[in-house]
């Protein structure tokens, strides 16, 4: 089954404890991307990957890393995280060309920080 | 001012109305357009997109593009019960990498 997956898909950590969110998708999909959930703001990007060992900056890149080794898996990263970073974090992948616009969505991670 | 606006709702209505979603947005670099829907404990899946102004049509949904006004809607004909979800517009813009860039989302309510 394609699909995109999640560990963990709940996580309670405190502050500044060093964390790994993963993602692998299954479909070869060139593209990756981070994004967190909020109440009244929607989806924001945190990181995307073009391909193996490229990635950039979204709108809320400030906290968190991420690492693109190989094509199926793209880890987030938060190396000490805070409170604002409670969030439901999705990861994403799609095909590069006029499907970068169909990306298929992991089933989330719900991060809260104390 | 957020780059996309969407109003949050709730949007309920009942079974088989017509139902008008929309976004505004301010960037002109906006290239592609998006409508994900979103229930509830899941992740977005996509539902239509389109690159260009006009109507795209897909079963009961048309989602429409108006570039000079800086506008898109997503209609749903027919509602069902089934459809009550949020609505998520999405746009890329390849100015700076391709970024996308969510609404808010727009909760919607189909009473059977």
């Amino acid at each position: 089954e394609a699909q995109v997956t999640q560990n963990p898909r709940y996580l309670i950590t405190v502050t500044g404890k060093k964390l790994t969110v993963t993602c692998s998708q299954n479909m070869n999909h060139e593209y990756m991307s981070w994004y967190r959930q909020d109440p009244g703001l929607g989806l924001r990007q945190i990181y995307y990957s073009m391909n193996v060992e490229v990635t950039d900056k979204g709108d809320v890149p400030e906290g968190y890393k991420v690492s693109r080794k190989e094509k199926r898996n793209f880890p987030l990263i938060l190396e000490s995280p805070s409170p604002n970073q409670t969030s439901l974090y999705f990861c994403a992948s799609s095909k590069p060309g006029v499907l970068y616009n169909e990306q298929f969505f992991g089933p989330g991670t719900r991060l809260t920080v104390l | 001012q957020k780059e996309v606006e969407q109003d949050p709702g709730p949007l309920s209505v009942p079974e088989g109305a017509i139902v008008s979603l929309n976004c505004t947005y301010s960037n002109s670099a906006f290239q592609y357009f998006m409508w994900y829907r979103q229930y509830s404990r899941k992740g977005p899946e996509l539902l239509m997109y389109t690159y260009s102004s006009g109507n795209k049509e897909d079963g009961r949904f048309t989602a429409q593009v108006d570039k000079s006004s800086k506008y898109i809607s997503l209609f749903i004909r027919d509602s069902q019960p089934s459809d009550s979800a949020t609505y998520l517009c999405a746009m890329i813009r390849n100015t700076g990498g391709f970024k996308t860039i969510f609404g808010a989302g727009t909760r919607l309510f189909v009473k059977a």
